[in-house]
């Protein structure tokens, strides 16, 4: 069964604490993504990775930090600098072969800070 | 201002009924037009997309581009209830890494 796989699907926390955000996938896509989606705002993107051991900052990094050490994998880390992190994440992979750099999405993680 | 601008609704049809949405953008640049459609608590997932101007049709689908007037439109025939989500228009820029800006979204009910 290929895809992404995003966990947890919910997640809560407390003001002050780190959380990591898991996304695996079995697509063999070179590149990944990180996407926070608000109401009406459309998704913005937080930071993204073409090869392993390479990231990039998106339009809005500050306050989360990743890291991709296999291809397979590239979580996020929601770090107490993050002023406003309830929101939806999405992660999202593409194959570099494709002209239109097409997006599939995993289903997302609900993070709720109390 | 936006550089992709979308009527965030909601917008209501009747079964069967045509469903008409559009983007209107801001940089002329963007080559890669595409549509996602999203269900409630889930990822998007890809419709169709379009490279430079024209039509593409896929099924009961029908995505226009017109890059003169900085405008996209997707055509959603014989609306169905399973239709109902939020549909977000995304584009990119092949110069600047492809990278994909998202309008808001509109959230679409069809009602039986």
């Amino acid at each position: 069964d290929g895809g992404i796989t995003q966990s947890p699907k919910y997640l809560f926390r407390k003001e002050g604490q780190n959380v990591t955000l898991s996304c695996e996938q079995n697509l063999n896509h070179d590149a990944m993504y990180w996407y926070r989606q608000d109401p009406g705002q459309g998704l913005r993107l937080i930071y993204y990775s073409q090869i392993v051991n390479d990231f990039q900052k998106g339009d809005i990094a500050e306050g989360y930090s990743v890291s991709r050490e296999k291809k397979e994998s590239f979580p996020l880390t929601v770090t107490s600098a993050q002023k406003n992190p309830t929101a939806f994440y999405l992660c999202a992979t593409s194959d570099a072969r494709s002209g239109a750099n097409v997006l599939t999405f995993g289903a997302g993680s609900r993070l709720t800070v109390l | 201002q936006k550089e992709v601008e979308q009527d965030p609704g909601p917008l209501s049809v009747p079964e069967g009924a045509i469903v008409s949405l559009n983007c209107t953008y801001s940089n002329s640049a963007f080559q890669y037009f595409m549509w996602y459609r999203q269900y409630s608590r889930k990822g998007p997932e890809l419709l169709m997309y379009t490279y430079s101007s024209g039509n593409k049709e896929d099924g009961r689908f029908t995505a226009q581009v017109d890059k003169s007037s900085k405008y996209i439109s997707l055509f959603i025939r014989d609306s169905q209830p399973s239709d109902s989500a939020t549909y977000l228009c995304a584009m990119s820029e092949v110069a600047a890494g492809n990278k994909l800006t998202f309008g808001g979204g509109t959230r679409v009910l069809v009602k039986p």
